[in-house]
């Protein structure tokens, strides 16, 4: 099956700074990839998604790249502010059952 | 409109019983899938419904893990004969259509269960 890890585990940053969190898949048919933000005693909440055809996807402070011949993706936050403190998940998967990293617990420092 | 429900939020049980978990879908998604997430872990995939037919069970550690949609709405995840193992946080999530890689699916709250 599918196996997916996530770098770092966690990170802090300073308000106003970005984060970058990246992360491997193992299976090359996977096509979908969508990143979950989940705040404590929640659900995760999708924050964006990025499918096979694509190379690139944007929607304001977030970024999400994804390079299909190495087999990884990354999401990019730009200008961080403390609402964006949270665990974030890469997952991955060709049809239906998710697959997840581990998660990145990311703090912003005001 | 309302996201995805769970309940109970939060169940305490003793090693040996029996606990049911209630999953409300997003009305009309006909996907439903459970997820279980251990403490500082991604959740892990559990079984798959659409409608009524349950597709997929693989991820169901053991035969004390049971779910049912009986109806194609609401679904109910049973765990017989708690273990310390099961500890851990149950995530329901819905999906509008019939499972397909792109659909997005959304999750509940979960239940955090302790087996004690």
């Amino acid at each position: 099956g599918e196996n997916v890890e996530q770098h770092p585990s966690t990170l802090s940053v300073q308000e106003g700074d970005s984060a970058v969190i990246k992360c491997t898949y193992s299976d090359s048919a996977s096509n979908y990839f969508p990143w979950y933000k989940q705040e404590l005693g929640k659900g995760p909440q999708l924050i964006i998604d990025i499918r096979s055809n694509v190379g690139e996807k944007k929607d304001q402070r977030i970024a999400v790249t994804l390079n299909k011949t190495a087999k990884h993706f990354s999401l990019h936050i730009t200008e961080t502010q403390p609402e964006d403190s949270a665990v974030y998940f890469c997952a991955a998967t060709l049809d239906y059952k998710l697959s997840f990293g581990a998660g990145t617990t990311v703090t912003v420092r005001a | 409109g309302a996201g995805v429900s769970q309940s109970p939020r939060y169940k305490v049980a003793k090693r040996g019983q029996d606990v049911a978990l209630r999953c409300d879908p997003i009305s009309g998604h006909v996907s439903l899938f459970w997820y279980q997430q251990a403490l500082g872990q991604g959740p892990e995939f559990l079984t798959y419904f659409q409608n009524e037919a349950q597709l997929d069970k693989s991820g169901l550690p053991s035969d004390r893990f049971f779910a049912e949609r009986p109806e194609g709405s609401v679904s109910t995840l049973k765990i017989q004969r708690t273990q310390q193992e099961d500890s851990a946080v149950y995530l329901c999530a819905s999906s509008s259509n019939r499972g397909g890689s792109t659909d997005t699916q959304y999750f509940g709250p979960g239940t955090r269960l302790t087996v004690l």
